[in-house]
């Protein structure tokens, strides 16, 4: 069973669409991410929610929507996309037991703007 | 968080042991030392953590030094399929809180070499 499945793996568009990835767990965790890693390889957190309540928002432009349906779905909405907007988008959740938490991470979507 | 540094790159001949160091010499008496991978094209992946004892698991050992300034990951018996990024990331851990977020470094690229 897949633990943090993205969807689609693969979305190629043109400049000035929009487009939406979506996220889902199965682990139970109530906390989930968009972490973006660009041509260079650089992985960075975008957003995290906790029990579908925003708590971290890095410095992303407000193009990026992300919505939390319930606590096993992140999707994340990009408005007028550009060709900066090129990258991995990878979803994790995690879960804190014991003091710390684990975060698992989705096979990520792999976004190509023309 | 405490910023980590890390060798570039790192060959290791396969079935030998792979030892994986990182620096973290401003690390706080809360902050864990985490291990994640990142295999070329797919997410990343947990390794193992540690706040002050060595640690083991199936995957791999954290050795943290009696001053927590340093650490290293070893690989027992490594394999072609270890070949990939490994990521040293030091942080603390708060119920719901911003601090759950992880910060990527640009990691060590380990060549498993037949």
């Amino acid at each position: 069973d897949t633990a943090v499945s993205q969807t689609p793996k693969y979305l190629v568009t043109q400049m000035g669409n929009d487009k939406s990835i979506k996220c889902e767990q199965n682990l139970g965790h109530d906390t989930m991410y968009w972490y973006k890693q660009d041509s260079k390889k650089f992985l960075k957190i975008m957003f995290s929610y906790n029990n579908k309540e925003l708590i971290i928002n890095e410095t992303v432009p407000n193009r990026f929507s992300p919505k939390s349906p319930d606590k096993a779905h992140l999707n994340l909405h990009i408005n007028s996309l550009e060709l900066g907007d090129s990258a991995v988008y990878f979803c994790a959740s995690s879960q804190i037991q014991g003091g710390t938490d684990t975060q698992y991470f989705g096979p990520g979507t792999r976004l190509t703007v023309l | 968080d405490a910023k980590t540094t890390q060798p570039p790159s790192m060959d290791c001949a396969e079935g030998r042991a792979a030892n994986l160091p990182c620096n973290h010499s401003t690390i706080s008496g809360n902050e864990y030392v985490y291990w994640y991978r990142q295999i070329h094209s797919q997410g990343p992946q947990y390794i193992i953590h540690g706040l002050k004892n060595n640690e083991t698991n199936e995957m791999a050992s954290l050795i943290i030094t009696e001053d927590r300034k340093s650490s290293t990951l070893i690989l027992p018996h490594a394999t072609l399929r270890d070949t990939a990024v490994y990521y040293c990331i030091v942080r603390s851990v708060g119920y719901g809180g911003a601090t759950n977020k992880l910060i990527f470094g640009t990691g060590t690229l380990l060549a498993v070499q037949p």
